[in-house]
């Protein structure tokens, strides 16, 4: 089945420095990729999203790349702030309306 | 505008009762998920309704869970008995008819099950 793999966490990082996250993704056909955000005591929110090979998804700075090659949607962003903080999940969407969700990243920033 | 709605926020239970968690969505939005979420499993898709007729429940765990949407501006999700296993953060989100990948949160309700 349709599954998604991120990195393990936490990622720890210093202001102003450059983040990846991990995320790999097995699927069926040609799904279309997402990262939400998740901050302390809310609910997911959509942050970037892709959906065909080679588009870039981009939003508050960060960025993302599909890449059908390597079945990769790796999430990055030049310079961080201690307001990013969160958690971060990949997600693809295939043959459901229904998204399917990696295990999530928690991100801290330090000032 | 209103986002997603959810109650209680919080819900602490002795097991072997009921629960009853509910969902307000997005006015005018057309499908609606319901997720739970653990450390254990992450963020798993329970069931998921379209113009409030349910789609795919094949992520519900158990005949325990059962969940209803009886009009497009409410929907119940119950679990009868609880069990100290079903602790655990339950998300409803909801999406438009024109259905863009983008789903919409509540805040969730987080349940505990002594």
């Amino acid at each position: 089945g349709d599954s998604v793999t991120q990195m393990e966490g936490p990622v720890t990082l210093s202001e102003e420095a450059f983040l990846t996250i991990n995320c790999t993704y097995t699927a069926t056909g040609y799904p279309s990729l997402f990262w939400y955000v998740q901050y302390p005591g809310e609910g997911l929110q959509l942050l970037l999203k892709a959906t065909k090979a080679d588009d870039k998804g981009s939003n508050k700075g960060f960025e993302a790349t599909y890449r059908k090659e390597t079945t990769s949607f790796h999430l990055e962003k030049g310079s961080v702030q201690v307001s990013d903080s969160a958690v971060y999940f990949c997600a693809l969407r295939s043959r459901s309306p229904g998204l399917v969700f990696g295990a999530g990243t928690i991100l801290r920033v330090k000032s | 505008d209103a986002g997603v709605i959810q109650s209680p926020r919080h819900e602490v239970t002795e097991m072997g009762q009921e629960v009853t968690l509910r969902c307000k969505p997005i006015s005018g939005h057309d499908y609606l998920f319901w997720y739970r979420q653990t450390m254990m499993r992450g963020l798993e898709l329970l069931i998921y309704f379209n113009n409030n007729v349910p789609i795919d429940d094949s992520g519900m765990p158990e005949d325990r869970f059962s969940a209803k949407m009886p009009n497009a501006s409410f929907s119940t999700l119950k679990i009868q008995p609880s069990e100290p296993r079903d602790s655990a953060v339950y998300f409803c989100a909801s999406s438009p008819q024109a259905f863009t990948g983008e789903l919409f949160f509540g805040e969730g309700s987080r349940l505990t099950v002594l």
